[in-house]
């Protein structure tokens, strides 16, 4: 399986956005980008998936490189209840997710 | 809509027993994973149910097993518990035709240990 490297961890203010990275320059053709997220003594929870194109919804945004090989999230206003492990994963014909170690994501009040 | 469920919340096992978790999938999911989420680890995939048939497998040995029912509603078992099989262990349903790329909905988890 095509692996991603993410920072261990990161910290922002809140109510400031928050960019959390993302490499996976062995990323094939047909993976999707997908980034769960993991808030503490719970399940991961879906927050976002790409192909190629940029991509928003109403938790986040999604900037794909144009070569694939990085990948970027955004919280455009984070909260405290954003503190969590954000996981980026490749999702490929395997179907199955393969989770890394993730960023610990801290935001201070 | 009701999301995903497991069962039991929590259980204590000794070395050497057999344990069934239960996973009732998200209304409408017919694909059914499961993970072991080591404590400061990443989960990592068990294997998928799609429509009662196994669909994938990930390092884990024989003795983890599972069963998918008509309800998409899932099983884990496993046998011959080990001290390092303690850890929780995460289902997720989705709504996955074959070819396509869903997100995967998670319960809350069982949290397992053995003694």
């Amino acid at each position: 399986d095509a692996k991603t490297t993410q920072p261990n961890s990161m910290e922002s203010n809140e109510e400031e956005p928050v960019h959390l990275p993302c490499n996976h320059s062995t990323i094939s053709g047909t993976d999707y980008i997908h980034w769960y997220r993991q808030l503490p003594s719970q399940g991961p929870e879906y927050v976002i998936h790409g192909l190629t194109s940029n991509v928003n919804n109403r938790m986040a945004s999604l900037a794909i490189a144009e070569d694939r090989k990085s990948s970027t999230l955004i919280l455009h206003r984070a909260t405290l209840r954003d503190a969590a492990v954000y996981y980026c994963i490749l999702f490929g014909s395997a179907r199955q997710l393969t989770f890394g170690s993730g960023t610990q994501l801290t935001v201070l009040p | 809509e009701t999301g995903v469920t497991q069962s039991p919340t929590h259980l204590i096992k000794t070395r050497g027993q057999q344990v069934t978790l239960r996973c009732s999938s998200q209304s409408g999911h017919n694909t059914v994973s499961w993970y072991q989420q080591a404590l400061g680890q990443g989960p990592q995939f068990i294997f998928q149910y799609y429509r009662e048939e196994e669909n994938g497998r990930g390092n884990f040995p024989p003795r983890f097993s599972g069963l998918q029912f008509p309800n998409y509603s899932s099983e884990l078992n496993v046998n011959a518990l080990e001290l390092d099989d303690s850890a929780l262990y995460l289902c997720a349903s989705s709504p996955a035709v074959r070819g396509s790329y869903n997100e995967q909905f998670f319960g809350p988890g069982t949290r397992l240990t053995v003694l």
